[in-house]
């Protein structure tokens, strides 16, 4: 597609489940970031790849989250046991270029996780 | 936290123009100032950029000052669809080793007919 594409849109877990959120960037781009948004708040940065390389993961609030992008395109964000704290809209975005988002920065429409 | 300061909200009558401030006093000569927008439950869009010199693109203007310590962003005919949470990013609006984006709290714009 032309857009950054985030699948599912909405979902809704279990307190202690695992959940997936998946991230199709746009296809050629370098950099993908990962964003947490929660309720009346701007975006919060989690972590950034360029290509397959997780350079950094600063933003991840715990050893729950962990994010991969094995071949430099799809990336996937992986949440273990799940709490009520991670319920939020997880935002994905891509830039062409290498070394952050100081250029235009295209963003997915978000998965919004609930923890139940 | 982004060295910008935004007014929390802001209304705009549809059909006028929506001028949108941002102070960010403490820019170095090389740092750029970005603008995105985020639409109720979509992801933010990135508006216009710009160094020093006014900039100009299908969806907005940007007047940066002379001396840059401040900016404003123009809708010059604001419709019902750019309400929406308008974000000024610029010095320390970049965090990380990467450049990653700070977005702060942004201006409620709320474009009423």
């Amino acid at each position: 597609g032309a857009g950054v594409s985030q699948s599912p849109r909405y979902k809704v877990a279990k307190r202690g489940q695992d959940v997936a959120l998946r991230c199709d960037p746009i296809s050629g781009h370098v950099s993908l970031f990962w964003y947490q948004q929660a309720l009346g708040q701007g975006p919060e940065f989690l972590t950034y790849f360029q290509n397959e390389a997780q350079l950094d993961k600063s933003g991840l609030p715990s050893d729950r989250f962990f994010a991969e992008r094995p071949e430099g395109s799809v990336s996937t964000l992986k949440i273990q046991r799940t709490q009520q704290e991670d319920s939020a809209v997880y935002l994905c975005a891509s830039s062409l270029r290498p070394g952050g988002l100081r250029t235009e920065a295209f963003f997915g429409q978000g998965t919004r996780l609930t923890v139940v | 936290d982004a060295k910008t300061t935004q007014p929390p909200s802001m209304d705009c009558a549809e059909g006028r123009a929506a001028n949108l401030p941002c102070n960010h006093s403490t820019i170095s000569g090389n740092e750029y100032v970005y603008w995105y927008r985020q639409i109720h439950s979509q992801g933010p869009q990135y508006i216009i950029h710009g160094l020093k010199n006014n900039e100009t693109n299908e969806m907005a203007s940007l007047i940066i000052t002379e001396d840059r310590k401040s900016s404003t962003l123009i809708l010059p005919h604001a419709t019902l669809r750019d309400t929406a949470v308008y974000y000024c990013i610029g010095p320390g609006g970049y965090g990380g080793s990467q450049g990653n984006l700070i977005f702060g709290k942004g201006t409620k714009l709320s474009v009423k007919p």
